[in-house]
C-alpha cells in the first residue's frame, strides 16, 4: 500500500528564510506526488504535482519540489518565506491509475515569524 | 463558477440525528471522493465513486452511506450522529487528463459539529 511520511509536524522559519518541508513516499512503483496547502478554516489548494515529467516541479507562490527516486523523497522548498506562507502543508501520493484516491501525509504546520 | 461545491458549509446538530452533506462537481470528472479531516488535521479517504459505482469503501462505520445519483453528484448521509463524527468533510473529484496526470479538485469542506 502506498503511503507518505512528512518529517516534522511543525516547522518554524523567519521571514525571508528558506522553507524546507520534507516528504518521503512508500510505493512499489513510481507514483504521482502532490503538495497541497491549507490555510486556516479553508479548503485544500494544490501547490504542485509530479507526474513523471521533469523531476523538478515548480508550483504556485514560489514553491518547488524535487522528485528523487533514489531517496523516495519529494521535499517542498521555497527560497524566501513570507508571512502569508504560514499554513498547513500536506504531501500526498496516488497510484498511476485513473480513479485512485489521494493518500495524504499527516501534514506539517509552517509558522513564519517576522 | 465553483468547480466542486459542498453544502452546507457548517452543520451543527445533536447526537442521534441523521444528516446529509451534498457535493456537486461541474468539471466533468468521472471519480468523486469523500475525505474526513479530524481535529489533528489528518485527512483520510472514506469513499470514492467512479461513474456512480462504489470503488473505495474504507473502514467507515455503516452509519455513513454515500449516494451518487449521477457522476456529477456524491452525497454523504450519516445516521445516528455521534460526538466522534465531528470533523471537516471534504468532497473531491478527479480525472485522468490528456497529459496522463491527475487533477484532484477539492471542495471547500463542511464543518460538522455534533453536540
Amino acid at each position: 500500500a502506498q503511503s507518505v511520511t512528512q518529517l516534522g509536524s511543525h516547522v518554524s522559519v523567519s521571514e525571508g528564510a528558506l522553507v524546507l518541508l520534507r516528504c518521503n513516499y512508500s510505493s512499489s512503483v513510481p507514483p504521482y506526488l502532490f503538495w497541497y496547502v491549507q490555510y486556516p478554516n479553508q479548503g485544500l489548494q494544490l501547490l504542485l504535482k509530479y507526474t513523471s515529467a521533469a523531476t523538478l516541479v515548480k508550483g504556485i507562490n514560489g514553491f518547488e519540489a524535487e522528485f528523487k527516486k533514489s531517496e523516495t523523497s519529494f521535499h517542498l522548498t521555497k527560497p524566501s518565506a513570507h508571512m502569508s506562507d504560514a499554513a498547513e502543508y500536506f504531501c500526498a501520493v496516488s497510484e498511476r491509475q485513473a480513479g485512485t484516491a489521494l493518500i495524504f501525509g499527516k501534514g506539517t504546520t509552517l509558522s513564519v515569524s517576522s | 463558477d465553483t468547480a466542486v461545491s459542498q453544502t452546507p458549509k457548517y452543520l451543527v446538530t445533536q447526537m442521534g440525528n441523521d444528516k446529509s452533506i451534498k457535493c456537486e462537481q461541474n468539471l466533468g470528472h468521472d471519480t468523486m471522493y469523500w475525505y474526513k479531516q479530524d481535529s489533528k488535521k489528518f485527512l483520510k479517504i472514506m469513499f470514492s465513486y467512479n461513474n456512480k459505482e462504489l470503488i473505495i469503501n474504507e473502514t467507515v462505520p455503516n452509519r455513513f452511506s454515500p449516494k451518487s445519483p449521477d457522476k456529477a453528484h456524491l452525497n454523504l448521509h450519516i445516521n445516528s450522529l455521534e460526538l466522534g463524527d465531528s470533523a471537516v468533510y471534504f468532497c473531491a473529484s478527479s480525472q485522468d487528463d490528456r497529459e496522463g496526470s491527475y487533477g484532484y479538485t477539492f471542495g471547500s469542506g463542511t464543518r460538522l459539529t455534533v453536540v
